[in-house]
């Protein structure tokens, strides 16, 4: 089958980094996206890795790793508007759009 | 550019009745991509069209059903709805079905079934 795993919660401080976590297991894999939504409002693209390594927009950085299958969202000098459910998703060999069921970060002040 | 609308924005229903949902995509984009968002189980992929044409289809009844027009605009159907049909529909349009396309999600229907 096809999943990805991501914390459910995190919480950090106003002004602080928080990494975000996503481990995904695919048959084909054809790059990692992220996703950010506040809460009643519709998700929002922050980022994609096709290949291996960091990109950076801002103060959203994303990583990954496909030979460990693994990625992640960093969010540098935290702001409370930041608060929001962060997806990871994956478009596997069969086309098909999969999302991980979201982190909700929390950011305390 | 007006980005992804959906209409309506809310619709209660009763089991056992019928809705359809309806996205305008992002003007130039072609395909779209339809998904239940629920609390328990997250976004999950519907289907997805592209020219008319359903590219991909996720893991749903076949009381699940779509369509787009000429102009790209889409629409899905549930037929026989049930209680656990309620969720937060989103609808995400991009310019191609490209494997590296961005989706660009509209702000969604919540559809409450009592």
């Amino acid at each position: 089958g096809q999943s990805l795993e991501q914390p459910s919660e995190v919480t950090a401080v106003e002004g602080a980094i928080v990494q975000i976590n996503c481990t995904y297991q695919t048959s084909g894999f054809y790059g990692l996206s992220w996703y950010q939504q506040h809460d009643g409002g519709a998700p929002t693209f922050l980022s994609y890795n096709g290949l291996d390594g960091l990109e950076e927009t801002g103060r959203f950085s994303s990583f990954l790793s496909r030979s460990d299958s693994y990625g992640y969202l960093l969010l540098q000098e935290l702001q409370m508007k930041d608060s929001a459910s962060y997806f990871c998703a994956v478009r596997g060999r069969d086309d098909k759009i999969i999302f991980g069921k979201g982190t909700r970060l929390h950011i305390l002040p | 550019k007006a980005g992804v609308t959906q209409t309506p924005r809310y619709l209660i229903k009763t089991r056992g009745q019928q809705v359809t949902l309806s996205c305008s995509p992002i003007s130039g984009h072609r395909s779209v991509s339809w998904y239940q968002q629920t609390p328990g189980q997250g976004l999950q992929f519907l289907f997805e069209y592209f020219s008319e044409t359903q590219r991909n289809k996720g893991n749903f009844p076949g009381r699940f059903s779509g369509r787009q027009f000429s102009n790209s605009r889409s629409e899905m159907n549930v037929s026989t709805l049930e209680l656990g049909d309620s969720a937060l529909y989103l609808c995400a349009s991009s310019p191609s079905s490209g494997r590296q396309e961005t989706q660009y999600f509209g702000p969604g229907t919540r559809l409450l079934v009592l």
